[in-house]
């Protein structure tokens, strides 16, 4: 009964592929985001989504396309992969309820670019 | 940029109270205070979240001050699994945020419990 979960858990790949993280959550959450937490372990906004739509984009590169196809789902495209994205990334949703919208975190993607 | 300001370790023995600070000197008065700790190799987990009252669930008590500058998050009984980086964040709350509000995560403290 995992609350969110993201494929796959370690992903290793060459410079210059292109490789999708997958993202679900069962909570009927309406919202979804992506977080990179880089070497140093500084963890970062990076999209958000509400109901599909695109909220915050904090400043990535192009390389990188969120989709969504419903609300329960946000994958993670990345094109012309480079050594710097090399880092965890994590999912997490939360449901809109004013005050208590606690966000809850999948177990994270280590993406390794050789 | 983080809002917060929070030693960057701290130990602890086992079976004893954790008091972990934090300072938000700058904190405007719609927002409110968040407690996340990352276990190693784990996702960052919510503990607890308060605005001005004291707080406590299940698993930890956070007192916020009168001028709300700063706070302390309690772990009344710390374990060997509470060994994990905790991060103090504030975010204004308030209406439906419709995926608006992000966390903002600083560099948080490194607890250490100690057998």
């Amino acid at each position: 009964d995992t609350a969110v979960s993201q494929t796959p858990k370690y992903l290793v790949t060459q410079m210059g592929n292109d490789k999708s993280i997958k993202c679900e959550q069962n909570l009927g959450h309406d919202t979804m985001y992506w977080y990179k937490q880089d070497s140093k372990k500084f963890l970062k906004i990076m999209f958000s989504y509400n109901n599909k739509e695109l909220i915050i984009n904090e400043t990535v590169p192009n390389r990188f396309s969120p989709k969504s196809p419903d609300k329960a789902h946000l994958n993670l495209h990345i094109n012309s992969l480079e050594l710097g994205d090399s880092a965890v990334y994590f999912c997490a949703s939360s449901q809109d309820q004013g005050s208590t919208d606690t966000q809850y975190f999948g177990p994270g993607t280590r993406l390794t670019v050789l | 940029d983080a809002k917060t300001t929070q030693p960057t370790s701290m130990d602890c023995a086992e079976g004893r109270a954790a008091n972990l600070p934090c300072n938000h000197s700058t904190i405007s008065g719609n927002e409110y205070v968040y407690w996340y700790r990352q276990i190693h190799s784990q996702g960052p987990q919510y503990i607890i979240h308060g605005l001005k009252n004291n707080e406590t669930n299940e698993m930890a008590s956070l007192i916020i001050t009168e001028d709300r500058k700063s706070s302390t998050l309690i772990l009344p009984h710390a374990t060997l699994r509470d060994t994990a980086v905790y991060y103090c964040i504030v975010r204004v709350m308030g209406m439906i945020n419709f995926g608006n509000e992000k966390l903002t995560f600083g560099t948080g403290t490194r607890l250490t419990i100690i057998p």
